[in-house]
């Protein structure tokens, strides 16, 4: 079975800087989805960042970017010029190929990210 | 555009009670499904389904039912509510044919069982 771990429970970041949140992920697929997604307070799930797994880009969204590494299983989150409204809670998640019951999202168990002014 | 919306935000149940959190999404969405969430485990499947007349068992499935008579409405069922059913619920869903690979959330349900 598919899982993702996230091994850094809390973290914490001046604001202006740089904090990379990681992710390590279980499959015995070739191809599949990885997203982080940002819980605010208001618990709402907001999608940062997508990658598919057949592309070796790695992906970028403005201040996020993520490295993408296949064959270690690791994806993680870089996060750029922090700001105080980047604190809050961010998933891992992990998706199979297309299809039926591969669609599920797997959550590792989430990062808490503080920005401190 | 509603997206994906869930009924109610907030609810108190007793033990033994039971109760119905509705979620309804215009998308046309075929997937949709509840996970909960709960402090240091993440988001856990619960149920999901593939299309109206079609649904599966999740991760932690026990104590929950679900049906799925059209493509828009997916509600998760509470036969008889426990303390550990205690969480902050999610429905999300996705359109398999366009397959863009996000699930999109609803606001979330927070349920507590005292």
């Amino acid at each position: 079975a598919q899982t993702v771990t996230q091994s850094q429970p809390e973290m914490s970041v001046q604001e202006a800087e740089t904090v990379t949140l990681s992710c390590t992920y279980d499959t015995s697929e070739s191809d599949y989805y990885l997203f982080w997604y940002k819980q605010p307070p208001s618990r709402q799930m907001i999608l940062v960042i997508r990658q598919e797994a057949y592309k070796q880009q790695n992906a970028t969204e403005n201040r996020f970017s993520v490295n993408f590494q296949k064959a270690a299983k690791s994806f993680s989150l870089k996060i750029s010029d922090s700001q105080l409204g980047d604190a809050a809670m961010y998933f891992c998640a992990y998706r199979g190929p297309y299809g039926g019951a591969t669609n599920k999202l797997i959550f590792g168990t989430g990062t808490l990210l503080a920005v401190q002014p | 555009n509603a997206g994906v919306t869930q009924t109610p935000k907030f609810q108190v149940l007793k033990t033994g009670q039971s109760m119905t959190l509705q979620c309804a999404q215009d998308m046309n969405h075929e997937y949709m499904s509840w996970y909960r969430q709960d402090p240091g485990m993440g988001l856990r499947l619960i149920h999901y389904s593939v299309g109206a007349g079609i649904t599966d068992q999740g991760e932690v499935p026990n104590g929950y039912n679900v049906s799925r008579s059209t493509t828009e409405d997916f509600p998760l069922r509470l036969l008889s509510a426990a303390p550990s059913q205690t969480s902050v619920y999610f429905c999300a869903s996705l359109r398999t044919v366009a397959n863009t690979g996000e699930l999109f959330f609803g606001e979330g349900s927070r349920l507590t069982v005292l």
